[in-house]
């Protein structure tokens, strides 16, 4: 079946550091691909997505790409600052298996030190 | 503003009363949603709807009930409260489900303890 894995956190980095959160897929059909953040005490909230192959989604400084070759989709950002200390969801949804189908990974945590 | 209003924020109830949570969207989304966040089991499904009147059950649908009555609302119930429902819950709605790749958007949650 489908299914997410993402990098066991968490992840401790000090500001202007260079991050990667790591983010692997398993899928039957063709799946859109997505990341999200989750602040303390908040809902997640769309961060990024890619939809085809070599894709590159990118906001707020954040980037992945589409890698259909690695099945990933890993999380970067050049210079991380304090407020995105958060937890990163990477998720799919496959049209292959249904339209409320929607596959998280377990979350990393982010924290950035000043 | 538009999005995806939860009632309440936080919630406190004993064993075995009824509780509902209310949700309410502004965009019109055909599809929503209801997730329940636990450490050490992520995000799992409880019940979806795909328009008014249409719901169906997810991963973990035991001692919950959801109704649709209009597009924008979808509350969900605890019919019997148990400890082990303590939880956030989240709702979500999405444009037109994850066959059209539509993202899913979240509202703030609520915090449910069953004492």
């Amino acid at each position: 079946g489908n299914s997410v894995t993402q990098m066991e956190g968490p992840v401790t980095l000090s500001e202007e550091a260079f991050l990667t959160i790591n983010c692997t897929y398993t899928a039957t059909g063709y799946p859109s691909l997505f990341w999200y953040v989750q602040y303390p005490g908040e809902g997640l909230q769309l961060l990024l997505k890619a939809t085809k192959a070599d894709d590159k989604g990118s906001n707020k400084g954040f980037e992945a790409t589409y890698r259909k070759e690695t099945t990933s989709f890993h999380l970067e950002k050049g210079s991380v600052q304090v407020s995105d200390s958060a937890v990163y969801f990477c998720a799919l949804s496959d049209p292959a298996v249904g339209t409320y189908k929607y596959i998280f990974g377990t979350g990393t945590r982010l924290k950035v030190l000043a | 503003d538009a999005g995806i209003t939860q009632s309440p924020r936080y919630k406190i109830t004993e064993t075995g009363r009824q509780v509902t949570l209310m949700c309410h969207q502004t965009w019109s989304h055909s599809y929503m949603f209801w997730y329940r966040q636990d450490l050490g089991h992520g995000l799992r499904l409880i019940y979806y709807s795909a328009a008014a009147d249409i719901t169906d059950k997810g991963e973990v649908p035991d001692g919950y009930v959801v109704s649709r009555s209009k597009t924008e609302n979808f509350p969900l119930t605890l019919e019997s409260a148990t400890r082990s429902q303590t939880s956030v819950y989240f709702c979500a709605s999405s444009e037109q489900g994850s066959s059209y790749n539509s993202p899913l958007h979240f509202g703030n949650g609520t915090r449910l303890t069953v004492t």
